[in-house]
């Protein structure tokens, strides 16, 4: 779904260094979510908001940081890398209005050295 | 909260028999059954969905099942074919509104 991108596709990093992961959205979906998928495991909600001035964690915020820009942008920052956080990671919005169907972006791929 | 239990992890066909994967919840208040799919390296897309009004929905070679009173909902794959072959996520809505997935099922369909 090209309304919700993430850069960057592929990261490679080294521990303890600071990195973000950004999340753009053309829906206009008003809420957006950052998500954690380890190989063979399924999703886990690391944080969500449901507006510009709402930030909620997740089942797993510890480690991570979170800012929404605006409507459109939300960033995940790893304040300081380490090997246990390398995984997939995805972005997804919704809409209030619209059932609870999420939207996902492809997804940022964080190797951490 | 919510909590979903999806079974089974992982699941092998024979192309052209069914598979089932069923999901069970514990909000009874929850009401939108989501079922999404995830091909390898790629991101999970909605490929079904139901709503506590009604008990059956189906599309094509799909079908998705409601059991509100036992709190559960099942995933019905017809003809499977190759393409088939991906991971599928049950979600339910939680307190939040928000949704709460399932830990996922591997389909792999053997030609």
């Amino acid at each position: 779904d090209a309304d919700v991108t993430q850069t960057p596709r592929n990261r490679i990093t080294k521990t303890g260094k600071r990195i973000m992961l950004e999340c753009s959205q053309t829906k206009g979906h008003d809420r957006m979510y950052w998500y954690r998928q380890d190989p063979g495991l399924g999703l886990r909600l690391i944080y969500y908001s449901f507006d510009v001035k709402d930030i909620n964690k997740g089942e797993i915020s510890d480690g991570y940081s979170v800012s929404r820009q605006a409507q459109a942008k939300f960033s995940l920052s790893l304040e300081s890398a380490i090997p246990n956080q390398t995984a997939l990671y995805f972005c997804a919005t919704s809409d209030t209005r619209d059932n609870y169907e999420q939207y996902f972006g492809p997804g940022t791929r964080l190797t951490v050295t | 909260g919510e909590n979903v239990e999806q079974h089974p992890s992982t699941l092998s066909v024979q192309e052209g028999d069914s598979a089932v994967i069923k999901c069970t919840y514990s909000d009874s208040a929850s009401n939108y059954f989501p079922w999404y799919k995830q091909e390898l390296g790629k991101r999970p897309q909605l490929i079904i969905d139901i709503r506590s009004n009604v008990g059956e929905k189906k599309d094509q070679r799909i079908a998705v099942t409601l059991n509100k009173t036992a709190k559960h909902f099942s995933l019905h794959i017809t003809e499977t074919q190759p393409e088939d072959s991906a991971v599928y996520f049950c979600a339910a809505p939680n307190a939040g509104n928000m949704l709460t997935f399932g830990g996922g099922t591997r389909l792999m369909v053997k030609p």
